[in-house]
């Protein structure tokens, strides 16, 4: 079965250091792997995926994600942080050999950037 | 601007009323599904349509029956409320690439009293 986990229930950090939001997964495949951005009273909003290729993919925001497939990880990052990047954040996973089934989300990581 | 749209915003219910939630799409999207995002809990999924005129059971689909009225439509109907339904509930749509991620609408928040 398709699982995520994001083992962090919350993240602080202060503005201008970076910052990394963790989510490991399991697939019996191959991983097609997303991560989406919830500010507050809003919908989820995608923020960049790993499909093939580089294993380093940028996304919205001036994100980043690095796909590990050895630790089976897909940890988000931003260089420097923002005030207005405090959201909620969701990683998600779909095993490639399971044809076009639904997304699997992880519980989601509150970020919190203190100014 | 395109996307997907959901209806109503708010809707407080009491316990044993029906309701209907819609969801419509314009991106020409094959796939369509209904998430309930609950506290700790993040995303569950309720139903899905991989197609037009196909629907299945996500995780959590007791409670609830969905309708793909066509392409664009997505229905999630709650016969007869429960406190356990308070919840907000998303709609998305997807293409049907193994790549394609989500776009979602902005949520529909429902209370059951």
């Amino acid at each position: 079965a398709q699982s995520v986990a994001q083992p962090e229930d919350q993240v602080n950090v202060a503005e201008g250091n970076p910052l990394t939001v963790k989510c490991t997964y399991s697939v019996s495949g191959n991983p097609y792997l997303f991560w989406y951005v919830q500010y507050p009273n809003r919908g989820l909003q995608f923020l960049l995926k790993y499909i093939t290729g580089d294993n380093l993919v940028k996304g919205s925001y001036g994100f980043e994600a690095e796909f590990n497939k050895s630790q089976t990880s897909f940890h988000l990052k931003k260089p420097s942080a923002l005030v207005s990047d405090s959201a909620l954040y969701f990683c998600a996973v779909r095993d490639v050999s399971k044809g076009n089934t639904p997304l699997v989300f992880g519980k989601g990581t509150r970020l919190s950037v203190i100014a | 601007n395109a996307g997907v749209t959901q209806t109503p915003k708010f809707q407080v219910l009491k316990t044993g009323q029906s309701m209907t939630l819609q969801c419509a799409q314009d991106m020409n999207h094959n796939s369509m599904y209904w998430y309930r995002q609950d506290p700790g809990m993040g995303l569950r999924l309720i139903y899905y349509s991989a197609s037009e005129g196909t629907t299945d059971k996500g995780e959590v689909p007791n409670g609830y029956n969905v309708s793909r009225l066509n392409k664009r439509e997505f229905s999630l109907r709650l016969e007869s409320a429960a406190p356990s339904q308070t919840s907000v509930y998303f709609c998305a749509s997807s293409e049907v690439v193994r790549g394609g991620g989500y776009t979602f609408g902005s949520g529909t928040r429902l209370t059951v009293v």
